[in-house]
């Protein structure tokens, strides 16, 4: 296993509702990322961090907000979810000086499901 | 923004054939990654290609990096029944972006 570790796993929440999933890994890699994935859309970027309180916008950044102020945990909060954020988030962690292991490597993901 | 253009989006085969997909994009990557996902799992790392030309063998799995930089390819020989997924080409820098995926059938 990568030691990344995603939580929850699944949670139904209401329309409206702040929610924030987390992503937490015990590689201490730098790049950390959220993607979204829809079926017709594949896996989509939401957000990534670089490091520590360094995170930049992806593809789908529109009405979602991270924080990364340590180097183990990124949290990704939806500030007022919509039926539209419904989906499977995946936490990817990725150091590039780590040899051997340069490449993403991916959480289980969290089933979302807004009503 | 970039963009990949991932074909085909299925593939049904019959088990032991060859399979190949492809992987195109308005920008150039300096990295290309094929990922595989299973039903319920996050994407898993097939293949990681970093210049121009490269051939990369895994097993049964071959990708090449495009020399344009602009794309890239996927074979597998001789199918087998956990074959079946999902299959995601990437391009990398700090971000990573996915194309849509082809998802492989075989059938019996």
């Amino acid at each position: 296993d990568a030691g990344i570790t995603q939580s929850p796993r699944h949670k139904v929440t209401e329309t409206g509702t702040p929610v924030t999933l987390r992503c937490h890994q015990t590689e201490n890699h730098r790049y950390m990322y959220w993607y979204r994935q829809d079926p017709g859309h594949g896996l989509r970027l939401i957000h990534y961090s670089y490091g520590v309180k360094d995170t930049d916008k992806g593809e789908v950044s529109d009405g979602y907000s991270v924080s990364r102020s340590k180097t183990e945990d990124f949290l990704l909060t939806l500030e007022s979810a919509t039926s539209s954020q419904t989906s499977v988030y995946f936490c990817a962690i990725r150091d590039p000086n780590r040899v051997g292991y340069t490449e993403a490597f991916f959480g289980q993901g969290t089933r979302l499901t807004v009503v | 923004g970039q963009q990949l253009n991932q074909s085909p989006q299925s593939m049904f085969i019959q088990e032991g054939e060859d399979v190949s997909m492809n992987c195109t994009s308005s920008s150039i990557f300096n990295t290309w990654l094929w990922y595989k996902q299973d039903p319920g799992e996050g994407p898993v790392l097939l293949i990681a290609l970093y210049k121009a030309g490269e051939l990369t063998s895994n097993g049964r799995l071959t990708a090449q990096f495009g020399i344009t930089r602009k794309d890239s390819f996927l074979n597998i020989s001789a199918s087998i029944p956990s074959d079946v997924g999902i299959y995601f080409c990437a391009g990398r820098g700090d971000k990573i972006i996915f194309g849509k995926g082809t998802r492989l059938h075989i059938l019996p």
